[in-house]
């Protein structure tokens, strides 16, 4: 089934304390993408990879950091998390050259940041 | 940059009727606007997708029609049905000259209820 995952689901951790969140996607996509999503602002893009050792910054990536050396993954890294990032997070993919695709969502983390 | 923005951030339709969600957005060289229904508890998921060079798009009981001239953007919804119960977000790609390719702008949605 093709599909994008994500681990953990739900995450409460201390102000701090490095955390990484995983994606995987098992469609050969090209493009991967990471959102958060609070409520009254939707959804903004974190950051985004259009391919294998190529990312680049989206609307709000202050304080993340993420990598892309293998195609299907795609971490989300929060070096020293605070509470402004306690947030829904979702990862993304698409096939082709960027985000002018139809996009694949994954279930989501919850996370808490206290 | 690209900014998008939502005529009403909730919609209440009777079962049976035709539903219709507007967006707005304010870079006139976004090329590619996409839908998604997002449900409880889920991630969005795509419903249809329209690219500048057309004006409408049409899908199953769904339509996609788009207004570069006041860059607005719709979607129209046949024959609500209680599955239809969801938040919608537009979502637009500001394209080549307007950012990134690989930029996304969503909208901050709009909920849908269908009353039985």
């Amino acid at each position: 089934e093709a599909q994008v995952t994500q681990n953990p689901r739900y995450l409460i951790t201390v102000t701090g304390k490095k955390l990484t969140v995983t994606c995987s996607q098992n469609m050969n996509h090209e493009y991967m993408s990471w959102y958060r999503q609070d409520p009254g602002l939707g959804l903004r893009q974190i950051y985004y990879s259009m391919n294998v050792e190529v990312t680049d910054k989206g609307d709000v990536p202050e304080g993340y950091k993420v990598s892309r050396k293998e195609k299907r993954n795609f971490p989300l890294i929060l070096e020293s998390p605070s509470p402004n990032q306690t947030s829904l997070y979702f990862c993304a993919s698409s096939a082709g050259g960027g985000g002018a695709y139809e996009q694949y969502f994954g279930p989501g983390t919850r996370l808490t940041v206290t | 940059g690209e900014s998008v923005g939502l005529h009403l951030p909730t919609l209440s339709v009777q079962e049976g009727d035709n539903s219709i969600i507007n967006c707005a957005y304010s870079n006139s060289a976004s090329d590619y606007f996409i839908w998604y229904k997002q449900e409880s508890g889920k991630g969005p998921q795509f419903i249809i997708d329209i690219r500048s060079n057309m004006d409408k798009r049409q899908g199953q009981r769904v339509t996609v029609l788009l207004n570069k001239t006041v860059k607005h953007l719709s979607l129209q919804i046949a024959a609500t049905q209680p599955g239809d119960s969801a938040v919608y977000f537009c979502a637009v790609n500001p394209g080549l000259y307007g950012g990134s390719q690989g930029n996304l702008i969503f909208g901050k949605g709009t909920k849908l209820s269908v009353k039985p």
